[in-house]
């Protein structure tokens, strides 16, 4: 039982570039989330997913898109890189019973666009 | 929108001390949950406690407390006899249970450095 897991973990990119974030879960959650974390900030939510098949937008969605491919997996893709993206990524499940429960994070992903 | 401020951006203590982080949140929510999440220098997210807003009595996990106080809208953490391994960063976070997924709203953190 793996939890949450991202890849990749360190990437660099060129201002311009597109490159997509990999995210999958294996405790069958319902909900998925994508939090961007930059200093002094805490973690923002970029994008959610409630459900497969299902996404919305969170507080920061600007410059970044995501795919719910399937229960497992939820992407994040960034299509034309801009220095203000470079931030550790954070991947997020969780499932929505009364709502209290608890979200289970992945190890992040440093990106930096120079 | 809820807000989470955590007024103490840094703080230390000794090993074995006992060290108080703070946190105030707004919202007009009643019913609503809350947080405290570590962050270590392996950068994992992991959750050291968690309260029920609709629950009078405080929470407690091991060394781990929080005083919450719903009429001031105050969620402190309380670590006892602190060690090095809990030298980390701490966040409080917020969340309303909306529809089918729950969103977190954090604060911005306070380092916590424990000292031998």
């Amino acid at each position: 039982n793996a939890g949450v897991t991202q890849t990749p973990k360190f990437q660099v990119l060129k201002t311009g570039q597109s490159m997509t974030l990999q995210c999958a879960q294996d405790m069958n959650h319902n909900s998925m989330y994508w939090y961007r974390q930059d200093p002094g900030m805490g973690l923002r939510l970029i994008y959610y997913s409630a459900s497969e098949g299902t996404t919305d937008k969170g507080e920061v969605p600007n410059g970044y898109n995501v795919s719910r491919l399937n229960k497992r997996e939820f992407s994040l893709r960034l299509e034309s890189a801009a220095p203000s993206q470079t931030s550790v990524y954070f991947c997020a499940s969780s499932e929505w019973t009364s709502g209290s429960d608890e979200q289970y994070f992945g190890p992040g992903t440093r990106l930096t666009v120079t | 929108a809820q807000t989470v401020t955590q007024s103490q951006p840094e703080m230390s203590v000794q090993e074995a001390e006992t060290v108080t982080l703070s946190c105030t949140y707004d919202t007009s929510e009643s019913n609503y949950y809350l947080f405290w999440y570590k962050q270590p220098p392996s950068r994992q997210m992991i959750l050291v406690i968690r309260q029920e807003a609709y629950k009078q009595q405080n929470a407690t996990e091991n060394r781990f407390s929080v005083n919450f106080q719903k009429a001031a809208k105050s969620f402190s953490l309380k670590i006892s006899d602190s060690q090095l391994g809990d030298t980390a960063m701490y966040f409080c976070a917020f969340m309303k249970p909306w529809g089918r997924s729950e969103k977190l709203v954090f604060g911005k953190g306070t380092k916590l450095t424990v000292n031998p």
